[in-house]
């Protein structure tokens, strides 16, 4: 079975780091890119990132460029969100998701996802 | 970041059909396929519809996707109270190099 386990609910303060995680297992977790993807509390979804184990490639959302580190361990087929400085304003509920493509016709879509990893930041 | 227009609720009555609409532009939904998550109460997103129509193993029938130029729609027939759910349409943007999701409508079964 294809599974994406993420890290534990996580409660930080304003200017501390943090790094959640997403552990693939059940297919070649260097094959796909895994992206990561926010929802703020009551809010929709949006794309923060991708990045492919297999080499790091990694891309970002202009969102969110600059304001978290997306990277992989693929040695443990891990993928990592981090940020250096949290804000209050970084509360939300955290998805890893792994990304499957079809070139005809063309279209990429996440499938499956973790569980979440919930980020509370106080002021 | 932009994202895809849905309205923001739905609802119907156990055994009725609902649609759910989603409009994008060229970028978008015009030169990529569409897809539907399902994120039932308390829950992680569940992908339900990819590739504009197709259902991935284990999603029932009842639920169908079509998309028409730059907008699509999800079809629920025979509506079960359990589908009570948030429903995200998502497409690749080639401006963005990423996915763009919608907004969200929240399905309310009476």
């Amino acid at each position: 079975e294809v599974q994406l386990v993420q890290s534990g609910a996580e409660v930080k303060k304003s200017g501390e780091s943090l790094k959640i995680s997403c552990k693939g297992s059940g297919y070649r977790f260097t094959a796909y890119w895994i992206g990561w993807v926010r929802q703020m509390p009551g809010k929709g979804l949006e794309w923060m990132g991708i990045i492919y184990p297999g080499d790091s490639d990694t891309r970002y959302s202009p969102s969110f460029q600059g304001q978290v580190t997306i990277s992989a361990d693929k040695s443990i087929s891990t993928a990592y969100l981090q940020w250096s400085s949290l804000k209050a304003s970084d509360t939300a509920m955290y998805y890893c998701a792994r990304l499957k493509s079809s070139n005809y016709p063309r279209g990429n879509w996440f499938d499956p996802w973790g569980q979440g990893t919930l980020v509370t930041v106080s002021s | 970041q932009s994202v895809l227009t849905q309205s923001p609720s739905a609802s119907g009555t156990p055994g009725q059909r609902v649609s759910i609409s989603c409009s994008g532009s060229s970028s978008n939904i015009g030169s990529n396929t569409v897809n539907w998550y399902q994120q039932l109460p308390g829950a992680a997103p569940k992908l339900l519809i990819y590739g504009n129509n197709q259902r991935p193993s284990g999603v029932p029938d009842r639920f169908s996707g079509s998309k028409s130029g730059t907008s699509a729609s999800l079809a629920i027939s025979g509506l079960q109270s359990e589908d009570e759910a948030d429903y995200f349409c998502a497409a690749w943007d080639d401006s963005l190099n990423g996915p763009l999701f919608g907004g969200g409508t929240k399905l309310t079964v009476l």
